[in-house]
């Protein structure tokens, strides 16, 4: 069973690049998130998509940008990365707002 | 602002019993959850209160008390495989999820 998956595993990103983390889950699940966890901190929600077609910001919105065409995909882009992205970046998905998430393995992603 | 608080870090002994503690102060409520994350994966689910009083799911129990802000994760019976970190997270009234920074629950034989 794949349930959600990312791509790539790790990454390391030179300054002001940009990049496109994805994210697909065979769920069927509606509700799609993105998070960025790092130490000492809890996950932090970057975007979130409800429902296909919508998505609307968290908590640490800026520098990122997601979009959500279809059920399965939710890919997590940084315009110009910096180092402050350095981060692991999780997908997760539910099947709506008032059901546990399920996560990805994780991108763990090096802005230099 | 909207706070989880937990311990940083706790240790027990394999056999033993342990309780993780949560606190929490949110704009609303909607349930609490129970992750487990093992280092280096990705966190997996645990438990759900949404109201008050203990849920017991085999060894993991979880409790919560709605009108202390408070909940806690009870291990029982450690085993070696239990060490890892525990995430607890509230729904808030935007039905989002707010996470602590996770206990380090460290198992010694």
């Amino acid at each position: 069973t794949a349930g959600i998956t990312q791509a790539p595993t790790s990454q390391i990103l030179a300054a002001g690049r940009s990049m496109t983390l994805r994210c697909t889950q065979d769920m069927r699940h509606n509700a799609m998130y993105w998070y960025r966890q790092d130490l000492g901190l809890g996950l932090r929600l970057i975007h979130y998509s409800n429902t296909a077609g919508t998505t609307g910001k968290g908590e640490v919105p800026d520098g990122y940008s997601v979009s959500r065409a279809n059920t399965d995909d939710f890919p997590l882009t940084l315009a110009s990365a910096v180092p402050s992205q350095t981060s692991v970046y999780f997908c997760a998905s539910s099947d709506s707002s008032e059901t546990e998430a399920f996560f990805g393995q994780g991108t763990r992603l090096t802005v230099v | 602002g909207q706070n989880i608080d937990q311990p940083t870090e706790m240790t027990a002994t394999e056999g033993a019993i342990v309780q993780i503690n949560c606190t929490y102060q949110t704009s609303g409520f909607n349930g609490l959850f129970w992750y487990q994350q093992h280092a280096g994966e990705a966190p997996t689910f645990l438990s759900y209160n949404v109201l008050d009083g203990l849920e017991e799911k085999g060894r993991f129990s979880s409790f919560l008390s709605r009108s202390k802000g408070y909940s806690y994760l009870l291990l029982k019976e450690l085993q070696m495989k239990d060490s890892a970190s525990y995430l607890c997270a509230v729904r808030d009234s935007n039905y989002q999820l707010i996470w602590g920074a996770g206990t380090k629950l460290i198992i010694k034989p």
